[in-house]
């Protein structure tokens, strides 16, 4: 069964520095989306992308965020300058469209970042 | 505004022991699907079901059953015969169409412990 996959699984960085997590969606689904889960809270809404461009964002997702679709296949989350309160659990998540029958959002396994 | 309310933090029962998590929601659109999702220890996301507001037919899914009542706003989710493997963070989630939008907003969030 086709998946979403995330790498790294965890990543630990210090202040001020920038990360990228990446995505590989699944191949045949139109759009993309990032999530962030701080620990032991709920699942918040980052950014959602469709068409080589940003279609919705949060207020989360702030100038130190962005998201590129590098090439055909993967899905990036960078943050710039990483803070402290990024520290959570990064989930990027794939649809065929935003809604209908195809609306299904497919959740992968979750990158944990840890910002030190 | 939407906007999902887990008012049970977390529950705990004995092996083969029925409980039913409660989600309450609040929308003011009449086109909306509701979620759940399991999120086990692992920290993965697994999509259990996705209900739109024009069907309130309950559904059963092996052990697992759902009851959605838009009279009283309420998509519960009942776990019989509940298992170890069942232990795990349960959410529920809201998206509207209102704009086209269909970004799911999650609640909080309910803990399931079953020991055995």
């Amino acid at each position: 069964e086709p998946e979403v996959t995330q790498t790294p699984s965890h990543q630990v960085t210090q202040m001020g520095q920038e990360v990228i997590l990446r995505c590989v969606p699944i191949s045949n689904h139109l759009y993309f989306y990032w999530y962030r889960q701080i620990l032991g809270q709920k699942v918040e809404f980052l950014v959602s992308f469709y068409n080589n461009e940003i279609s919705e964002k949060s207020e989360i997702f702030d100038d130190q965020f962005s998201v590129e679709r590098p090439d055909g296949s993967n899905f990036t989350l960078k943050i710039r300058s990483t803070k402290l309160e990024d520290s959570a659990m990064y989930f990027c998540a794939s649809s065929e469209t935003p809604q209908g029958t195809g609306y299904e959002q497919y959740f992968g396994p979750g990158t944990r970042l840890t910002v030190t | 505004a939407q906007k999902v309310t887990q008012a049970q933090t977390e529950i705990s029962v004995v092996e083969k022991e029925d409980v039913t998590l409660d989600c309450v929601y609040e929308t003011r659109d009449t086109t909306y699907y509701l979620f759940w999702y399991k999120q086990p220890p692992s920290g993965e996301l697994v999509f259990l079901i996705r209900r739109n507001s024009f069907d309130e037919q309950n559904e059963i899914s092996g052990r697992y059953s759902w009851n959605f009542q838009k009279s009283t706003s309420s998509f519960n989710f009942t776990i019989t015969a509940s298992q170890v493997v069942d232990s795990a963070v349960y959410f529920c989630a809201l998206s509207e169409a209102a704009g086209g939008s269909y970004i799911p907003t999650f609640g909080r969030g309910t803990s399931l412990i079953v020991h055995p």
